[in-house]
């Protein structure tokens, strides 16, 4: 069965406006979560690291300011798109490994169209 | 960010036949993840390796951390419907709680 998981699955929003998505580890405690990108007919790219109860770690071109995470528990962690434009729109999905010196094993995604 | 090239990027195969796809990379990793993307969802792994040399397999699939550690490749053998999807390496310098540099994902399509 899945272990991480994602909410929501898909989600379409008005540009200008901020969307939360929800990267939850199921019956283990993540203090390391990733967050990526895929567009269309693309691989996934890393946007960044998620620490708990610390600052996220963020790739080389990707704002902090626009894509805010918070890792406020060891079973969630949030990404928060503000100010969504159209060129947003993505597939954004999540990743975890069960244990330090496990396999990362990735949620379902989340598709966001932004208008 | 890096991607790690891989290699072909798209397969058209006969029900039954057997598939080969490799990655290639200029540095090296010391452990190497292939993973299954569907339509709409997130990545499922598939098989890892962990050591230069390494031959594993999962059913049908047999993967090979090449002996460099700057690639890997993946084995599909009688193919079925079922393996229809995008397959994707992934290089890690060290192993679980590092991020991943993904491929760029072989497309497997089926012909009846």
């Amino acid at each position: 069965g899945a272990v991480v998981s994602q909410h929501p699955s898909r989600v379409i929003c008005k540009s200008g406006t901020s969307v939360k998505i929800e990267c939850r580890s199921l019956d283990f405690q993540a203090t390391t979560m990733f967050w990526y990108r895929q567009f269309p007919k693309q691989s996934l790219m890393l946007m960044a690291t998620s620490n708990e109860g610390s600052k996220a770690t963020y790739e080389q071109g990707v704002e902090k300011d626009k894509f805010l995470i918070n890792h406020a528990s060891l079973t969630l962690s949030t990404l928060t798109v503000t100010s969504a434009h159209p060129e947003d729109s993505s597939f954004y999905i999540c990743s975890a490994p069960l244990a330090a010196k496990e396999t990362q094993y990735f949620g379902p995604g989340t598709r966001l169209l932004v208008l | 960010g890096q991607q790690l090239n891989q290699s072909p990027q798209s397969m058209f195969i006969q029900e039954g036949e057997d598939v080969s796809m490799n990655c290639t990379s200029s540095s090296i990793f010391n452990t190497w993840l292939w993973y299954k993307q569907e339509p709409g969802e997130g990545p499922v792994l598939l098989i890892a390796l962990y050591k230069a040399g390494e031959l594993t397999s999962n059913g049908r699939l047999t993967a090979q951390f090449g002996i460099t550690r700057k690639d890997s490749f993946l084995n599909i053998s009688a193919s079925i419907p079922s393996d229809v999807g995008i397959y994707f390496c992934a290089g890690q310098f060290n192993f679980g709680n590092e991020k991943l540099t993904f491929g760029t994902g072989t497309r497997l399509t089926i012909i009846p």
